[in-house]
Order: C-alpha cells, then sequence, then structure tokens
C-alpha cells in the first residue's frame, strides 16, 4: 500500500532563514509526487509536483528514490510562505483518474 | 482557469436526514471529479473517484449506499450524505481532473463544512 508520511505538523522559522519540509513515501514502483499548499482561508492548491523539475514561488523539491524522500526546499524563506502544506503521491499507472493519497501536512509558520 | 466551485460552503442537518453537495467545474470539462473528507487537523482522505457516467469507485472502508456519488455530467458531481449521523460531521471537498488536456492535474473546491446535529 502506498503511503505518505510528514514527520512535522508543525514547522516555524524566521523570515530569511532557510526551510525544508520533510517527506517520505513508501510505494512500489516509480510513484508521481506532489507538494499541495493551503494558504489560509483559501482553498487546496498544486505547488509543484516532480516531474516538472521547476521551482515555483522559491520552493524546489527533489525526489530521492534511494530515500524515498521527496522534501520541499527554499533558501529564503518569507511570511508569505506561511500556509499549511502536504506532499502527496499518485501512481502515474493510473491514467484516466490519478488518485492521490496525501501525507499529514506540515503547518509552516515565517516569524518577522 | 480551472476553477472548482462546491455549494454549499457550509451546511447544518438534523441526525437522519440527507445532504447533497454539488462540485462543479466552473471553465473545464472534468473528466474524472474525486470526493475527499478531511477531519480537524487531519489530511485529506479519498473517498471516492468518479468518472462522468459511470458509477464511482470507493475506496477501502467508505460505504457506498452512504455516500451516494453521482456524476451525471463532465461538470457536475454530486455526494450525498444519506441518513447523517454526528460521526458524519466533517469538511468534504472535491477535486476535478481535466485528463490529459490538463496534465491530469486536480483542482480543487474550497469544501464543505458539514454540521450534524
Amino acid at each position: 500500500a502506498q503511503r505518505v508520511t510528514q514527520p512535522e505538523k508543525l514547522l516555524s522559522v524566521f523570515k530569511g532563514a532557510p526551510v525544508e519540509l520533510k517527506c517520505n513515501y513508501s510505494y512500489s514502483g516509480s510513484p508521481e509526487l506532489f507538494w499541495y499548499v493551503q494558504y489560509s482561508r483559501q482553498r487546496l492548491q498544486l505547488l509543484l509536483r516532480h516531474i516538472s523539475r521547476e521551482s515555483i514561488k522559491g520552493f524546489t523539491a527533489d525526489l530521492n528514490k534511494g530515500e524515498t524522500s521527496f522534501h520541499l526546499k527554499k533558501p529564503f524563506a518569507q511570511e508569505e510562505d506561511s500556509a499549511m502544506y502536504y506532499c502527496a503521491l499518485s501512481d502515474p499507472r493510473e491514467t484516466s483518474g490519478s488518485r492521490l493519497t496525501f501525507g499529514e501536512g506540515t503547518q509552516l509558520t515565517v516569524n518577522p | 482557469g480551472a476553477v472548482v466551485s462546491q455549494h454549499p460552503s457550509r451546511v447544518i442537518c438534523k441526525s437522519g436526514t440527507s445532504v447533497k453537495i454539488e462540485c462543479r467545474s466552473l471553465d473545464f470539462q472534468a473528466t474524472t471529479m474525486f470526493w475527499y473528507r478531511q477531519f480537524p487537523k487531519q489530511s485529506l482522505m479519498l473517498m471516492a473517484t468518479s468518472n462522468e457516467g459511470s458509477k464511482a469507485t470507493y475506496e477501502q472502508g467508505v460505504e457506498k449506499d452512504k455516500f451516494l456519488i453521482n456524476h451525471a455530467s463532465l461538470t457536475l458531481s454530486t455526494l450525498t450524505v444519506t441518513s447523517a449521523h454526528p460521526e458524519d460531521s466533517s469538511f468534504y471537498i472535491c477535486s476535478a481532473s481535466g485528463g490529459e488536456w490538463l496534465s491530469y492535474e486536480q483542482y480543487f473546491g474550497p469544501g464543505t463544512r458539514l454540521t450534524v446535529t
């Protein structure tokens, strides 16, 4: 069974500090991995997906198959980055409907 | 683009009654819609996947007779919680996927807060 683990429920950093939100997964195969973000009073939205290999809002995430991790990183956190972050996994073999398995989320607070 | 709406945003119903939640894709055709449930301070749990014109596929442990899902058109899916009980109180979120044309990305609705008294 596939599972996504985010070990930190809460993470607090100061503005300008580096931030890393951890995500580990268990999956037998090559999954597709995502980071979703939910700002206060807003809906869940996609932040980035590993196949795109792009940086969004200064965030990057690298898939490490050896460690089965997909940690989200930003070198200099901003106050507007404060939000709930969810790591998610889907099976790329499911073409019609990419069912997502979510981690429990990490609440990031960036202090001034 | 790719906006998903849900209605109502919050609903209170009495125990034993049924309540319907609508999920609409406003500017794209959703080949697949998903229904999630989220308990306070917990993650999203997938309840079911529905494809337009076919029966929904429910996740293990989700009662299909209690959570009726209808995906009658490419822009509308409904979730009906039948004979609701207080333990059904939760935040229900839908998402919609436009399939290959939108890179299979899921676009999420704002959620519906259900309270059963």
